[in-house]
């Protein structure tokens, strides 16, 4: 069975502070893998995804960027938080890039507060 | 462009009670319709997933169809329960745009005892 797993899972970082967000895939080769960001009480925003290792497209980029530097994980980072990056983001993968059966599965997520 | 319309923002309701979501969607080619479930700090569960229109997908009592002449799809459960309290968001997989996902802007769902 495939599980996904996210770290860490809440962070609470000053303004200016770099951030690393982490996701990590088993049981599934070659995933395609996104990361979404949810603001409180707000809708699912889809910030990136990648169909292989070393290549991520951009979505809506919000002063983050994500690389992908092996198969089974996915990292979203920023050298700068902004007190707008504050919410829950979270990362997915899906089960054929492209294709007929491209559901979204979703881990747990992440909890950032920027202070 | 591709979009999903998700009006309803907030659904109160009693337990027992009928529910109705309505999403609206746009599209060139067949969308795969879904709906997701998100419960209070957990990431959103795939609930229901509909690739045919008229076609009904069910699961844990809850069923999904979508009406391709009008572009909508729903949500309806017979009989809810406290349970059922959380966030539903719609989704589609836009075929002609490399099979992205757009969501809905989500309905809160609360159900009283």
């Amino acid at each position: 069975a495939q599980t996904i797993h996210q770290w860490p899972v809440a962070e609470i970082k000053a303004v200016g502070s770099p951030l690393s967000l982490g996701c990590t895939i088993k049981g599934k080769s070659s995933p395609n893998l996104y990361w979404y960001w949810q603001a409180t009480g707000g809708t699912l925003q889809q910030l990136f995804y990648s169909i292989t290792v070393g290549q991520v497209e951009s979505v809506v980029q919000l002063n983050l960027s994500a690389s992908r530097p092996k198969d089974d994980q996915f990292i979203l980072s920023t050298e700068k938080l902004l007190l707008s990056h504050s919410g829950f983001y979270l990362c997915a993968w899906s089960l054929w890039p492209g294709g007929s059966q491209n559901t979204l599965y979703f881990g747990a997520g992440t909890r950032l507060s920027v202070l | 462009g591709d979009s999903v319309i998700q009006m309803q923002g907030q659904v109160t309701l009693s337990e027992n009670d009928f529910l109705f979501i309505n999403c609206t969607y746009s599209t060139t080619g067949y969308p795969t319709l879904f709906w997701y479930v998100q419960y209070s700090g957990e990431g959103p569960q795939l609930l229901l997933q509909v690739t045919t229109a008229n076609n009904k997908g069910s699961s844990r009592g809850f069923e999904a169809t979508y009406d391709k002449g009008t572009t909508s799809f729903h949500l309806q459960k017979t009989s809810v329960q406290e349970i059922d309290s959380a966030v539903y968001y719609c989704a589609m997989r836009a075929r002609n745009n490399n099979n992205r996902i757009f969501f809905g802007d989500g309905t809160q769902l609360v159900v009283k005892p």
